[in-house]
């Protein structure tokens, strides 16, 4: 079945120690997607990727990077992780406005970032 | 801004109707989502609306939008234990096309 990987599910690191989160996906979808969820709040968008062009949100914080490779894979980058970005980590992806009316996402079941 | 706003909580029994509420204050945006997401997991889409339509009607859900009061609602029918989780609604920032969220709104299904 097509659909949005996420690994690894729970991750726990270090303060200070970088992480990489890592997204794949089989939908083909042009456009891919890093949002911070934390505990009982709406998910916030990082930043996202039509193909290979990189868009920041203005006010994602600099410890957060992104990379992605091909079409399939996306990696969220936390360079300095602080107890603040303890969060769920949602990847989701889309096809373009103009492949798709409606634009949906499609997102992956999450990693969970716990910091130590 | 763009603002999207939900009531937190809503307890229903197994089989009555569930009625969860959304507003929201782009006029401007053409596509309105209703995301479910359960313990643990990810976002599922569970139906979207285009903004010109009034209604959407799909199986158990029934999605109602009133535009000139930017009210958005989702309802669902003969409601299980198994829709217990956290229900998303979303605008699409037409500039951007990025996804807002309301802060989620959590049903909880009582036997």
């Amino acid at each position: 079945d097509a659909m949005v990987i996420q690994n690894p599910r729970y991750q726990v690191t270090q303060f200070g120690k970088p992480v990489t989160l890592s997204c794949s996906q089989t939908l083909n979808h042009n456009v891919m997607y890093w949002y911070q969820q934390k505990s009982s709040q709406a998910p916030k968008l990082l930043f996202h990727y039509y193909d290979k062009d990189f868009n920041n949100e203005a006010d994602t914080p600099d410890n957060f990077q992104s990379r992605r490779p091909n079409t399939s894979f996306c990696f969220l980058d936390i360079r300095s992780p602080g107890l603040g970005d303890a969060a769920m980590y949602l990847c989701a992806t889309s096809r373009p406005r103009g492949v798709s009316r409606a634009n949906e996402q499609f997102f992956g079941p999450g990693t969970r970032l716990t910091v130590l | 801004g763009e603002d999207v706003e939900q009531s937190l909580f809503l307890s229903v029994r197994e089989g009555d109707s569930s009625v969860i509420n959304c507003t929201y204050t782009d006029s401007s945006s053409t596509y309105l989502y209703w995301y479910k997401q359960e313990p643990g997991a990810g976002l599922q889409l569970l139906t979207y609306i285009f903004s010109n339509m009034d209604m959407k009607q799909d199986q158990r859900l029934t999605v109602l939008l009133n535009k000139k009061d930017k009210h958005l609602s989702l309802r669902i029918a003969d409601t299980q234990t198994g829709d217990s989780a956290i229900y998303f609604c979303a605008e699409k920032d037409n500039q951007g096309g990025k996804l807002i969220f309301g802060q989620g709104t959590e049903l909880s299904v009582k036997p």
